[in-house]
């Protein structure tokens, strides 16, 4: 089943903060961010497994609470660059294959 | 270091008309994917290969096959393509197993099905 991402879409003025969320129905073992430019293929932004693993860039933060199946990505001080499509993959057991979420569309203007 | 190749870029088929989409990896990588992605749909999973010699199908397989041809290649085949498989097609590949380990995504085949 897809994880569910909110909001669908995001709008920030360059500085802004904004939050994107991912909620599966099913125990998870690990969650994966990724951002996706029009035109090109999507790029890992951050991992972070059950039990409290993480691995990332070191500009982007995010967190999983595990009982809830949830995991949130957080995007600080944001820039042009930021701009794209944001997805969530989750994991139900390590070494199966990550199921995406529909997407989160970040726009940043200056 | 190529990374993922994927082979063809672009591709025009008729209805019934059969493909091959071509996969490659030279990170050493035991698991590898194929994915779709449709506007508003996010990327979906047709079949994977958790290691060489196995596959499994995922949310989409309907209307396609696959090959682990060796640890390196795999590839993804139309039998008789249709107008809703227009997509544009992502393969990706990772160690596999468990761990913190990252899925590196192909640049991508977009096909279109008249």
């Amino acid at each position: 089943q897809q994880p569910v991402q909110s909001p669908q879409a995001v709008i920030l003025r360059e500085g802004e903060d904004a939050v994107i969320n991912c909620s599966s129905s099913k125990a998870l073992y690990s969650v994966h961010w990724y951002r996706q430019k029009h035109g090109e293929a999507p790029v890992f932004l951050m991992i972070l497994l059950k039990g409290g693993e993480q691995k990332g860039h070191e500009k982007i933060s995010a967190s999983f609470n595990e009982k809830k199946q949830q995991s949130s990505l957080y995007l600080t001080a944001s820039q042009l660059s930021y701009s794209g499509t944001y997805f969530c993959g989750t994991e139900g057991q390590a070494g199966t294959a990550l199921i995406f979420g529909k997407g989160t569309t970040l726009s940043v203007s200056s | 270091n190529a990374g993922v190749t994927q082979t063809p870029k672009f591709q025009v088929l008729k209805t019934g008309q059969s493909m091959t989409l071509q996969c490659a990896q030279d990170m050493n990588h035991n698991s590898m994917y194929w994915y779709r992605q449709d506007p508003g749909m996010g990327l979906r999973l047709i079949y994977y290969s958790a290691s060489e010699g196995t596959t499994d199908k995922g949310e989409v397989p309907n209307g396609y096959n696959v090959s682990r041809l060796n640890k390196r290649e795999f590839s993804l085949r139309l039998e008789s393509a249709a107008p809703s498989q227009t997509s544009v097609y992502f393969c990706a590949s990772r160690v596999g197993g468990s761990g913190a380990n990252v899925l590196t995504f192909g640049a991508g085949s977009r096909l279109t099905v008249l």
